[in-house]
């Protein structure tokens, strides 16, 4: 119940193509849904994040989508640069002041 | 501002010796966690403390780990004896819970035990 699934483990876009990951979820009580960039030899960073009164979350380039009655959340990274390259993160918790439950995260790969 | 601080950025140390991971959180954050990251198990908690106390330390291994905060602005994470599995990253994070959801990482510290 604990669990966020994520999918795929890695991925691989062109350049100025769109790069989407999924996550899924159990516990109805997680009202919180960030997602983390990982550069390597680097912390995780926070990068945009949702609460499930909010079908869609924009900015910039990342966009999460979120359909609750389906209990899955995605990132969307619209024309995709090199830059991008990362290990992203989905994660969610039940209220401030806990813990985040992490999905196995998913290297990013964009080729030039 | 300086973000969370965490020493020494690499420590490589023998089966059986003792091991501490330190962390300066964010001035004036009155949560901390501590993670540790794996290839297999990928990022995981293992304790979080809110105005210095322990609220879940589930994820703690077994009792060769053990973390303390003594202060709002320090915590150590200690493995005595540590263990070839042990090898890992270890990240230490901060927030404010009441005004923010954003949990800030530090840079972490990887962990070679031999």
């Amino acid at each position: 119940q604990q669990q966020v699934k994520q999918s795929p483990q890695s991925l691989i876009v062109q350049k100025g193509g769109i790069s989407i990951i999924n996550c899924a979820y159990e516990n109805t009580a997680f009202d919180y849904f960030p997602w983390y960039q990982q550069f390597p030899g680097k912390g995780p960073a926070l990068l945009i994040a949702i609460r499930p009164d909010v079908s869609e979350k924009k900015e910039g380039r990342f966009t999460i989508s979120f359909n609750k009655s389906a209990k899955q959340f995605s990132l969307h990274i619209m024309d995709s640069q090199p830059g991008d390259s990362a290990t992203y993160f989905c994660a969610a918790r039940t209220q401030a002041g806990t813990a985040l439950i992490f999905g196995k995260g998913t290297t990013l790969s964009v080729s030039s | 501002d300086a973000g969370v601080i965490q020493s020494p950025r690499h420590e490589v140390t023998e089966m059986g010796q003792e091991v501490t991971l330190r962390c300066k959180p964010i001035s004036g954050h009155n949560s901390l966690f501590w993670y540790r990251q794996t290839m297999m198990r990928g990022l995981e908690l293992l304790i979080y403390f809110n105005n210095n106390v322990p609220i879940d330390d589930s994820g703690m291994p077994e009792d060769r780990f053990s973390a303390k905060m003594p202060n709002a602005s320090f915590s150590t994470l200690k493995i005595q004896p540590s263990e070839p599995r042990d090898s890992a990253v270890y990240f230490c994070a901060s927030s404010y819970y009441g005004a923010s959801d954003t949990q800030y990482f530090g840079p972490g510290t990887r962990l070679t035990v031999l």
